[in-house]
């Protein structure tokens, strides 16, 4: 059982340059995050996605956008990537309440992005 | 604001002493809170939560929790540190946003454990 799957690992870009980084869950979770974690500042959500086809911003989605077409993918692209990016990602789901969950996420091992 | 406050940035603990690594909470209603375990290189792993009942819950790898709805304190604890739980540890909470759970987390704790 993969659980939460992210791609790439790790990527170097260039200012300006766009990425997508894919999210993969094989849980059926209806629930997809994706966070960023920088030094000190802990885990800031930036898109999240409450089922197949819906998207909405979280608390720092500036300079990103994200799509869920398929439930299992949760899609982070970056048009224009800029230094500040620079951060590691980390992609969550979790089941709803109604369907049996209990509130806990579950987390891939993340993407270290550094934009030059 | 919906908040969540990790007040030590680092915890350092001997081998075999017990541990704690503080968390306090400012949420409207009652809270879920959580706590997460992060090891070099990886992903954040569930540790243990607290949605409702006895205050004190226990999770993975011996660790355990005490609710505190007056101090609105969530701190994690174990009683006896082994060198293998030096890691980054988050307290969250989840809150409800326009209908919707979000998850707040702090800023992480990180704790060595000394042979």
């Amino acid at each position: 059982n993969a659980g939460v799957t992210q791609t790439p690992k790790f990527r170097v870009l260039k200012t300006g340059q766009s990425m997508t980084l894919l999210c993969a869950q094989d849980m059926n979770h209806e629930y997809m995050y994706w966070y960023r974690q920088d030094p000190g500042m802990g885990l800031r959500l930036i898109h999240y996605s409450v089922g197949e086809g819906t998207t909405a911003k979280g608390e720092v989605p500036d300079g990103y956008n994200v799509s869920r077409l398929k439930k299992q993918n949760f899609l982070l692209g970056l048009e224009s990537a800029a230094p500040s990016q620079t951060s590691v990602y980390f992609c969550a789901s979790r089941k709803t309440t109604s369907g049996g969950g209990t509130g806990e996420l579950f987390f891939g091992e993340g993407s270290r992005l550094t934009v030059l | 604001a919906q908040s969540v406050a990790q007040p030590e940035d680092q915890v350092n603990v001997a081998e075999g002493n017990p541990l704690t690594v503080k968390c306090t909470y400012s949420v409207s209603g009652n809270p879920y809170l959580f706590w997460y375990v992060q090891y070099p290189n990886r992903g954040l792993q569930f540790l243990l939560k607290y949605i409702t009942g006895d205050n004190l819950v226990k999770g993975s790898y011996g660790f355990e929790a005490e609710f505190n709805k007056s101090q609105t304190s969530f701190h994690l604890k174990k009683p006896s540190a082994l060198v293998s739980d030096s890691a980054l540890y988050f307290c969250a909470v989840r809150v409800t946003t326009s209908g919707t759970y979000k998850y707040i987390f702090g800023t992480g704790t990180r704790l060595k454990v000394l042979a």
